[in-house]
């Protein structure tokens, strides 16, 4: 079963516009990722924020974490054509793994 | 070079064949792991390692088996291929321990199964 689920599945925005992508997890975790996957190739590491963190930014990426709710944001500011990808949330728990379960995606779309 | 490698990119197989998929890298990190990706599902652990020693099933690992030959291989084998494995496989890397545990994924293998 999938530790992480995004939502929305699909986005569509214009170029220029702030595009925000939600991660719903069901179990304690010890951090939380964001990836981003260009079509048909591998996933990149963008950001990870850990449990005891509440918001991190990395340039035009901003990420929240809110424990009560087990719940994370993606927010993409002024996105361009290039951010259009799948983003994917992976939940890290503990239990000494900590080995990444990763949502289905959410698939961006930038109009140029 | 690319840290992460897999061997090949794209298979084309047939029922009932054995199949092998390569994984190397170059990063140096203990940890690595294999998954596959169907569309609509995301990423689906299949095994992982730990170190050379130390194998683990993961979420989906029937018809599926793993050989890690060095810290830095790591092949995944199907024995008997069949249709519901055609898929987008990826390797995997990360750091032991319990620190940050980044992972860093490989260019994947696009396997069809016919």
């Amino acid at each position: 079963s999938q530790q992480g689920e995004e939502d929305p599945q699909a986005l569509s925005i214009q170029e220029g516009e702030n595009a925000t992508m939600n991660c719903s997890y069901k179990t304690s975790i010890n951090n939380l990722q964001w990836y981003r996957q260009n079509s048909g190739r591998g996933l990149v590491h963008l950001i990870l924020i850990r449990s005891n963190e509440r918001e991190k930014h990395s340039g035009r990426l901003r990420v929240t974490l809110d424990t009560s709710k087990k719940s994370s944001s993606l927010l993409i500011t002024a996105s361009r054509a290039a951010d259009t990808a799948s983003y994917f949330c992976a939940a890290a728990g503990g239990g000494g793994s900590y080995i990444p379960t990763f949502g289905r995606g959410t698939s961006l779309i930038v109009h140029p | 070079d690319a840290d992460v490698t897999q061997t090949p990119r794209n298979r084309i197989t047939k029922t009932g064949k054995r199949i092998m998929l390569e994984c190397s890298q170059t990063k140096g990190h203990d940890r690595m792991y294999w998954y596959r990706q169907d569309p609509g599902l995301g990423l689906r652990l299949i095994y992982y390692s730990f170190d050379v020693k130390d194998i683990n099933k993961g979420e989906i690992s029937d018809g599926y088996s793993v050989s890690r030959q060095a810290q830095a291989k790591f092949s995944l084998s199907l024995e008997s291929a069949i249709p519901n494995q055609t898929a987008l496989y990826f390797c995997a890397t990360s750091f032991g321990g319990f620190g940050d545990n980044e992972q860093f994924f490989g260019p994947g293998t696009r396997l069809t199964v016919l």
